[in-house]
């Protein structure tokens, strides 16, 4: 069974930084690009970040850029958001997804990120 | 970047009725090799988003055959064929062709 499962969110002050892991099992994560969502509160989709299988292409939404920074380790099977400068309207859910068929298969149950 | 719009917002529908949500992208999302990067989500409440349809028309694993998605180019369509209860919630489409990746406004789907 495909899982995801993020940790490491939480309540940061402005300017502040947290790292967001997600850990992957039940399918070949070496074998996956890999994507960040993010829903602020009461708000719809949008996408953070990508990240091909090995970690040596990597892209980034404009309104993260320079701020953001996504990686992976496939050894540890495990994906990451580093973000730093935080802002108020960063606060948001995050989600970590898989790539398949060009699309994201399958979400996590996604991580709270409040920044007050 | 590409923008997707969907229409309508809201969908109050009847439960054993068909429903119907438009997605229109500003430019298309045809590839050379002749898929659509447009995918279909929905959202139920308090869950993450699942997978409907991806490449324009393909259902993702486990989901009903009421589910359809047609269109090519910057038109698509996400079909029900008949609403059940446990339907509702926000229906997103979603551009994978170039980045940024872009989803609709979404589509709230609801009990009439």
């Amino acid at each position: 069974e495909v899982q995801l499962v993020e940790s490491g969110g939480g309540l940061v002050q402005p300017g502040g930084s947290l790292r967001l892991s997600c850990a992957a099992s039940g399918f070949s994560f070496s074998n996956h690009w890999m994507r960040w969502f993010r829903q602020a509160p009461a708000k719809g989709l949008e996408w953070v970040a990508t990240i091909n299988e090995d970690g040596g292409d990597k892209y980034h939404a404009d309104s993260v850029k320079g701020r953001f920074t996504i990686s992976r380790d496939n050894a540890k099977r495990s994906l990451y958001l580093q973000m730093d400068s935080l802002r108020a309207e960063d606060t948001a859910l995050y989600y970590c997804a898989r790539v398949a068929q060009e699309a994201s298969d399958y979400w996590g149950q996604g991580i709270l990120v409040t920044v007050s | 970047d590409i923008v997707m719009t969907q229409s309508p917002l809201s969908l109050p529908v009847t439960p054993g009725e068909p429903a119907s949500i438009s997605c229109r992208s500003s430019q298309s999302l045809l590839h050379s090799n002749g898929n659509n990067y447009l995918h279909w989500y929905l959202q139920k409440p308090g869950q993450s988003p699942q997978l409907l349809i991806y490449l324009g028309s393909n259902r993702a694993s486990g989901v009903p055959d009421r589910f359809s998605g047609s269109g090519s180019g910057t038109d698509f369509t996400l079909k029900i064929s008949r609403v059940e209860p446990e339907d509702v919630g926000v229906y997103y489409c979603m551009q994978t062709l170039q980045p940024p990746i872009a989803f609709g406004q979404g589509t709230r789907l609801e009990n009439k």
